[in-house]
């Protein structure tokens, strides 16, 4: 168990609709990542927050937006969601976001449908 | 730029043979390495890091990776497989990126290597 948690494990939902996905850090870490992973694309980076601000970018579209909140937590939202937007998302947690350990949770598998 | 490249996307041992997942990464700057496991429908879990401290690093499950800047690799052993190390592998390095501000780092992932473990 990485300490990092996200809800909900599953989540089944149409072409067209608005999810989001939330995650929980680890205690004391301050920085959080969210991946994709699916089998054509592989692991993906997203975003990064420190600290309630973003600290980097990378392969995120448009209709996915992103926040950490004061109290760290952070969430994920997906929307106009289509098909190959099917994936499991990650979240991981670092203690600075310094190069250092990420830890990741368990995954939200997703299928849109 | 930077990049890391794990050389085999698949790799079948018997059991109790020794394993070797490869991996290069080209980096200009003193990078961070790090080996990830990642078990079917199961998060990423750290095997092992190499910080510019000894050049061979022991991780978990009697895996370890030796780090040769002459080769530019960070090949993943263990000498004695077993079946439950049938998994997914990720190398990954992590970096300082001096362009994108200050204290930003990025994280570069490999695309990954399936091994199978045989009885």
């Amino acid at each position: 168990d990485s300490g990092v948690t996200q809800t909900p494990k599953h989540l089944i939902t149409a072409t067209g609709q608005r999810v989001t996905l939330r995650c929980s850090p680890r205690s004391g870490d301050l920085s959080v990542y969210w991946y994709q992973q699916s089998l054509d694309q592989g692991l993906q980076f997203l975003i990064q927050y420190y600290n309630g601000e973003e600290r980097a970018k990378g392969n995120i579209l448009e209709r996915f937006s992103a926040q950490q909140f004061p109290d760290l937590h952070s969430e994920l939202n997906l929307s106009s969601l289509e098909l190959g937007d099917s994936a499991l998302y990650f979240c991981a947690s670092s203690v600075a976001g310094q190069g250092e350990t990420q830890y990741f949770g368990p995954g939200t598998r997703l299928l849109v449908l | 730029a930077q990049s890391v490249t794990q050389l085999d996307s698949h790799v079948s041992v018997s059991e109790g043979t020794p394993v070797l997942l490869r991996c290069n990464y080209s980096s200009s700057y003193s990078p961070s390495l790090f080996w990830y496991v990642q078990h079917p429908n199961k998060g990423l879990q750290l095997l092992l890091k190499y910080t510019s401290a000894a050049t061979l690093v022991k991780g978990i499950n009697g895996f370890e990776a030796e780090f040769k800047k002459s080769e530019t690799s960070f090949h993943l052993t263990k000498p004695s497989a077993h079946m439950s190390d049938a998994a997914e592998y990720f190398c990954v390095v992590s970096y300082s990126s001096t362009t994108a501000g200050s204290g930003t780092y990025k994280y570069i992932f490999g695309t990954g290597t399936r091994l199978k473990v045989l009885a």
